[in-house]
Order: structure tokens, then sequence, then C-alpha cells
């Protein structure tokens, strides 16, 4: 079955750290991959994909996230944390349908110390 | 600047009371998609149109009504609200056909049932 996975429910970073939120993908063929964040009461803001090509994708807000294929993962970096970035974040997978289904994964909370 | 917008962003409602949710989008899309968020949850599908074709996801309860009049509005109606429908309402729009099969969320209804 397709399904996506993120091992950590909640990370505690502080500020200036450095970031990598993991996310592993279970599907037949190469999906269309993404990363959401949510902040509290909010909408899902994208910030970033990967369809194919280049594997290490580039975002906003300085994130980037790179698709290896023999790990099944698409882990989300980012080299300086800011308070700002205290969100949940949501790896997602695209799987050819009719249309776009998406298959979320649980979220990731991350909270920034000061 | 183009967007997904919802409204209202806060809905009260009392338990057995019929609501109504609305979307709208500037993108020009051709799918639009329901999703209730339950809190430290990921996004759930509800159902999505394509287009004029509604497409309910197999576990959506009937309680769970949609229209899409046209290409740019569409709504959730809840029937009759029960304490466990409050939740965060998320709609999302995608153009499928463009080889970049994106889903674009709006700031979401949050959705409360006294």
């Amino acid at each position: 079955a397709q399904s996506v996975t993120q091992p950590d429910i909640h990370i505690t970073v502080s500020e200036g750290a450095s970031l990598e939120l993991r996310c592993n993908y279970s599907y037949g063929a190469t999906p269309y991959l993404f990363w959401y964040v949510q902040s509290p009461g909010q909408g899902l803001q994208l910030l970033l994909k990967y369809f194919s090509g280049d594997t290490l994708v580039q975002g906003i807000k300085g994130f980037e996230a790179e698709f290896k294929r023999s790990q099944s993962s698409f882990n989300l970096r980012k080299p300086s944390v800011h308070w700002s970035d205290a969100a949940e974040y949501f790896c997602a997978a695209g799987v050819k349908t009719s249309y776009d289904k998406v298959i979320f994964g649980p979220g990731t909370s991350l909270s920034v110390i000061p | 600047d183009a967007m997904v917008i919802q409204n209202p962003r806060y809905q009260v409602t009392q338990f057995g009371k019929p609501v109504t949710l609305s979307c709208s989008q500037t993108l020009n899309h051709n799918v639009m998609y329901w999703y209730q968020q339950k809190s430290s949850q990921a996004p759930k599908l509800l159902f999505h149109y394509y287009d004029k074709d509604f497409n309910n996801e197999a576990d959506t309860p009937d309680n769970f009504q949609s229209r899409r009049p046209n290409t740019s509005f569409c709504f959730l109606d809840i029937r009759s609200p029960g304490l466990g429908d409050a939740a965060m309402y998320l709609c999302a729009t995608s153009r499928v056909g463009e080889g970049r099969e994106t889903q674009y969320f709006g700031p979401g209804t949050r959705l409360l049932v006294l």
C-alpha cells in the first residue's frame, strides 16, 4: 500500500541550529514528493516539491530537500533555524491517478528554543 | 495574487444545525478538494471535484456533501454536525494535465460545534 512515514513526531532545536526532518515513502514507482508547512491555525503552505531531475530541491524560506531513491527518502533540511520556523511539517507523496491524489505523512511538530 | 480563499475562517454551529463552508479560487484550477484535519493529525481527504465530476472518498460520512456551482467556487455542506465534526476544514486546488500536479491550500475554516 502507498504510504508516507515521518519517524519523528516532535523535534526541538535551538535557534540557529541545523535541522533535518525525515520522510520515507512506500510506492511502486517514484511519486511526486512535497513538503508542506502549517503554522498554528493556518492552512498548508508548499515549501518545495520534487517531480524529477536534480535530486536536491530548493524551496522557500531557506529549506531544501534531497530525494534518495535507494532509501525511499525525501528529507527536509535547513542550515540555520529561525524561531518563526516553529510549525507542523508534512511530507506528502503525489500518486498519479485520474487526479492528483496526495498521501500525507503524519507530520512532524517542530519547536524552536530561542 | 492568485490564491485559494476560505470563508469564514472560524465557524461556530450548534449540534445538528446545518452549516456551509465556502472556498473560492483565482487559480483557474480544474480540481478542488475538501480535507478534514483534526488536532495533531494529517489532513484527511473527504472528496474532490474534477471539473464538474464529484468524487467521494469511500469513508466519507453521508453527513458531508459538496457543491461546485462553477470553476471558482466549491462548498462543503455538513447536514447535521456532530461534536466529532469539530475540526479544521481545508480546501485545496490543483490543475491536472500540466505536468505540475501540485495542490495549493487555502487558510482553512475552523469549525466549532456546540
